[in-house]
């Protein structure tokens, strides 16, 4: 079935450094999103893309639907320590209801 | 606040009890997903529903798992024998309704933590 690799896996970084993550795909998506997820709670959304080539920024996040459609990534500028979480892609083709998600990448923000 | 509701939060059980979590999906939404969440597997989709009707439960162990939506408030995840290896968080989310239909956003709840005994 479908699959995305979302990479890197964990990071640890200093407050104040920037992030980027992404996720690739095999087959095409046509939408992409991003959620967060904080410890005991529900994965939250982020950012939804629709088209792709779309460039879509909420606050100091930025994420790109990429023109291939296989590919995401999701950009995090000036850590802080409220940014610690594990953050998810997910993707849903046109038509369907099937939401596949990435295995999530971890950050760490050191303050 | 509109928000997607679970229960129980938290839940341990001997092996081979039922377990039963129940979900009550943002109003207006009609699509409603069940996620099983692990270290090792991550978030998997074991069942979704779109207006009440199943659309795909392929995720779902069929033997022991059974999930229903009773009515468009309430959505139901059963394990029938529970067993160590269901030990996980259980998420309920619900999906929003644009203009154009399915948005594919979805919206969860805080999950039902389950442990198996």
């Amino acid at each position: 079935g479908q699959q995305l690799n979302q990479s890197p896996q964990s990071m640890f970084i200093q407050e104040g450094e920037d992030v980027s993550m992404n996720c690739t795909s095999s087959s095409i998506f046509n939408t992409w999103l991003w959620y967060k997820q904080d410890p005991g709670e529900g994965p939250v959304l982020l950012i939804a893309l629709y088209k792709a080539g779309e460039l879509t920024s909420n606050g100091r996040l930025t994420a790109q639907f990429g023109i291939t459609r296989k590919d995401s990534f999701l950009n995090i500028s000036a850590s802080i320590p409220s940014d610690v979480g594990i953050y998810f892609c997910a993707g849903l083709n046109t038509g369907g209801f099937k939401t596949i998600f990435g295995a999530g990448t971890r950050l760490f923000v050191k303050a | 606040d509109a928000r997607v509701t679970q229960t129980p939060r938290h839940k341990v059980t001997e092996m081979g009890q039922e377990v039963t979590m129940r979900c009550q999906p943002i109003l207006g939404h009609n699509t409603v997903f069940w996620y099983r969440q692990t270290m090792m597997q991550g978030l998997e989709l074991l069942a979704y529903f779109r207006n009440r009707a199943p659309l795909d439960d392929s995720g779902m162990p069929k033997d022991r798992f059974s999930a229903e939506m009773p009515d468009a408030t309430l959505a139901t995840l059963k394990i029938q024998p529970s067993e160590p290896r269901d030990s996980a968080v259980y998420f309920c989310a619900s999906g929003s309704q644009g203009l154009a239909g399915y948005t594919g956003e979805l919206f969860f709840g805080e999950g039902s933590r389950l442990t198996v005994l």
